[in-house]
């Protein structure tokens, strides 16, 4: 079945700092997400990608759906104490899969003030 | 406002004794889901609905049922909750054609 590989799985980071993680996957997906969720709460939709190449930004986050459609990055310029969370990388779509959303393992960032 | 809400936000219920978690939406979507989450875990789908049509995933214990009665709403039933059953419970929507899905608070289920 479809996985996503998501790293690094846990940062820890001064405030300010910019902050990288990213996902793989060996299937291709036609729609990437990423979620932030913070203790005991659902997950929150930061950015959606739906075409290969794309870059797109909300704010400080800046996100890019692969051109092999296998992979994407998002990014976190400046960061502040309330980035802290776990962001969760998510894929739609592709071979087999008839619209499920598959998750990556997350990455658990913590911002040292 | 609130979009999909779940309730309740926590819910303590004794082992083996029979539970319903409930979710509704506002957004008129035709995908519910419902996803079981663990510390430190990311979701793992248990069902799905596409409008009526109930999609089960392979690996989900038949101890858990769902009921889509309208558009709106959706419940998971726990027929016997076990001590591994204890975890957050999420709910999310979204339309199909590859659209994000939004997800409510959860619930926080603990089994005594």
């Amino acid at each position: 079945g479809q996985q996503l590989n998501q790293s690094p799985q846990s940062m820890f980071i001064q405030e300010g700092e910019d902050v990288s993680m990213n996902c793989t996957s060996s299937s291709i997906f036609n729609t990437w997400l990423w979620y932030k969720q913070d203790p005991g709460e659902g997950p929150v939709l930061l950015i959606a990608l739906y075409k290969a190449g794309e870059l797109t930004s909300n704010g400080r986050l800046t996100a890019q759906f692969g051109i092999t459609r296998k992979d994407s990055f998002l990014n976190i310029s400046a960061s502040i104490p309330s980035d802290v969370g776990i962001y969760f990388c998510a894929g739609i779509g592709g071979s087999g899969n008839t619209g499920k959303l598959i998750f990556g393992q997350g990455t658990t960032l913590q911002v040292k003030p | 406002d609130a979009m999909v809400i779940q309730n309740p936000r926590y819910q303590v219920t004794q082992f083996g004794k029979p539970v319903t978690l409930s979710c509704s939406q506002t957004l008129n979507h035709n995908v519910m889901y419902w996803y079981q989450q663990k510390s430190s875990q990311a979701p793992k789908l248990l069902f799905h609905y596409y409008d009526k049509d109930f999609n089960n995933e392979a690996d989900t214990p038949d101890n858990f049922q769902s009921r889509r009665p309208n558009t709106s709403f959706c419940f998971l039933d726990i027929r016997s909750p076990g001590l591994g059953d204890a975890a957050m419970y999420l709910c999310a929507t979204s339309n199909p054609g590859g659209l994000p899905a939004f997800f409510g608070q959860g619930t926080r289920l603990t089994v005594v």
